[in-house]
């Protein structure tokens, strides 16, 4: 099993641009979570989607963010436009039904 | 990961020591307990978890303990080694299910 994959792994990008997160969950979980992780705010919650619908987008910091999930084996979380404080690493995680959750490498995104 | 590091409570232990991490969690409806471990540069790595009906829970090198009375979870390494030098979060679960993460506990261990 290859555990949660996410892509790219770093992304530096300039102000104002659209960034796209990528996540590939462990098959046969069906709750998928977006997470940031920054010092100041620590390991925040975005969204959760069970079994491909978004559950809780609470935690979504403004209308610039939006994510989406297709599919059981995909999801994207998608910035436009991109701004510096949103400079964090961003985690996919997957859990089976009520089970822990497995985080993905994250993705370091930079926005200068 | 980026996370954490200046401004969370650190640990340092001596190689071979015991070391004890302790959080306090929120939610008295919360029925479902986690540790997870992060190393730099990678994702939380989940070690042990635990439920609401149980007070203690021992796997390898760890024991997670809950006292739902005062709301304290902790998380208690045995031996510890340098691969241990990590952060630790604890995390929980309530109704839904959303994990609430602490902010986080640096442990510095010392060979």
């Amino acid at each position: 099993d290859a555990g949660v994959i996410q892509s790219p792994r770093h992304e530096v990008t300039e102000m104002g641009q659209e960034v796209t997160l990528r996540c590939k969950p462990i098959s046969g979980h069906n709750s998928l979570f977006w997470y940031r992780q920054t010092m100041m705010r620590g390991l925040e919650l975005l969204i959760y989607f069970n079994n491909n619908v978004p559950i809780d987008d609470s935690g979504m910091p403004e209308d610039r963010f939006s994510a989406k999930m297709p599919n059981a084996s995909f999801s994207t979380l998608k910035i436009q436009p991109s701004e510096p404080r949103d400079s964090a690493v961003y985690f996919c995680a997957s859990s089976p039904k009520a089970g822990e959750q497995f985080f993905g490498p994250g993705t370091r995104l930079t926005v200068l | 990961g980026e996370s954490v590091g200046l401004h969370l409570p650190t640990l340092s232990v001596q190689e071979g020591d015991n070391s004890i991490i302790n959080c306090a969690y929120s939610n008295s409806a919360s029925d479902y307990f986690i540790w997870y471990k992060q190393e730099s540069g990678k994702g939380p790595q989940f070690i042990i978890d635990i439920r609401s009906n149980m007070d203690k829970r021992q796997g390898q090198r760890v024991t997670v303990l809950l006292n739902k009375t005062v709301k304290h979870l902790s998380l208690q390494i045995a031996a510890t080694q340098p691969g241990d030098s990590a952060v630790y979060f604890c995390a929980e679960k309530g109704g839904n299910n959303r994990l609430a993460f602490g902010k986080g506990n640096q442990v510095v261990v010392i060979p």
